[in-house]
């Protein structure tokens, strides 16, 4: 079946790094991707979503790129701040309304 | 505009009962589907409603049961809780479920069994 791997976290970064967080896919068709956001105590914020390969996802300076031949879809920062500090989670979707996250990336910004 | 709607947002259970969480989907949005997360099994897929029917169903038993009512609102239902069924759930909502559309997540229900 579809699947997603991240990057194993915790990931900790100082205030102004540049930050990626890997993912790749594992499906049969052409999926839709996904990045979402979960600050603590809340629900899933979309961050940013691609629907075809070469697509570029961007947000609030987060930028992915949908990559068909390497089946990865890396989430970009080029300067965190405290503020982004959350967990980040790797989707996809094919067919109806089922998305399959990745397991999660718990990061940290520092002062 | 509002966003989805879940209620209640924490709620305390005790082994054998049954509960209910409800969802309001964002005006306009027809397709609401419901999530679990555990820390152990992560963001897990129940199941999914499009204009009053099932869609499409995750791998949970049938203690896990849901409906969507003509107005798009959904409900949730677990019956003869157990102690792995504290988790948080969460529900999402779209235009018509299709992959093109935008997915929108409430802000979950945080059930806890004890």
């Amino acid at each position: 079946g579809d699947s997603v791997t991240q990057m194993e976290g915790p990931v900790t970064l100082s205030e102004e790094a540049f930050l990626t967080i890997n993912c790749t896919y594992t499906a049969t068709g052409y999926p839709s991707l996904f990045w979402y956001v979960q600050y603590p105590g809340e629900g899933l914020q979309l961050l940013l979503k691609a629907t075809k390969a070469d697509d570029k996802g961007s947000n609030k300076g987060f930028e992915a790129t949908y990559r068909k031949e390497t089946t990865s879809f890396h989430l970009e920062k080029g300067s965190v701040q405290v503020s982004d500090s959350a967990v980040y989670f790797c989707a996809l979707i094919q067919g109806a309304q089922k998305l399959v996250f990745g397991q999660g990336t718990r990061l940290t910004i520092n002062p | 505009k509002a966003g989805v709607t879940q209620t209640p947002r924490y709620l305390i259970k005790t082994r054998g009962q049954q509960v209910t969480l409800s969802c309001s989907p964002i005006s306009g949005h027809r397709s609401v589907s419901w999530y679990q997360q555990t820390p152990g099994q992560g963001l897990q897929f129940l199941f999914e409603y499009f204009s009053e029917t099932q869609r499409n169903k995750g791998n949970f038993p049938g203690r896990f049961s849901g409906r969507q009512f003509s107005n798009s609102r959904s409900e949730m239902n677990v019956s003869t809780l157990e102690l792995g069924d504290s988790a948080l759930y969460l529900c999402a909502s779209s235009r018509t479920g299709d992959r093109e559309n935008t997915i929108y997540f409430g802000e979950g229900s945080w059930l806890t069994v004890v």
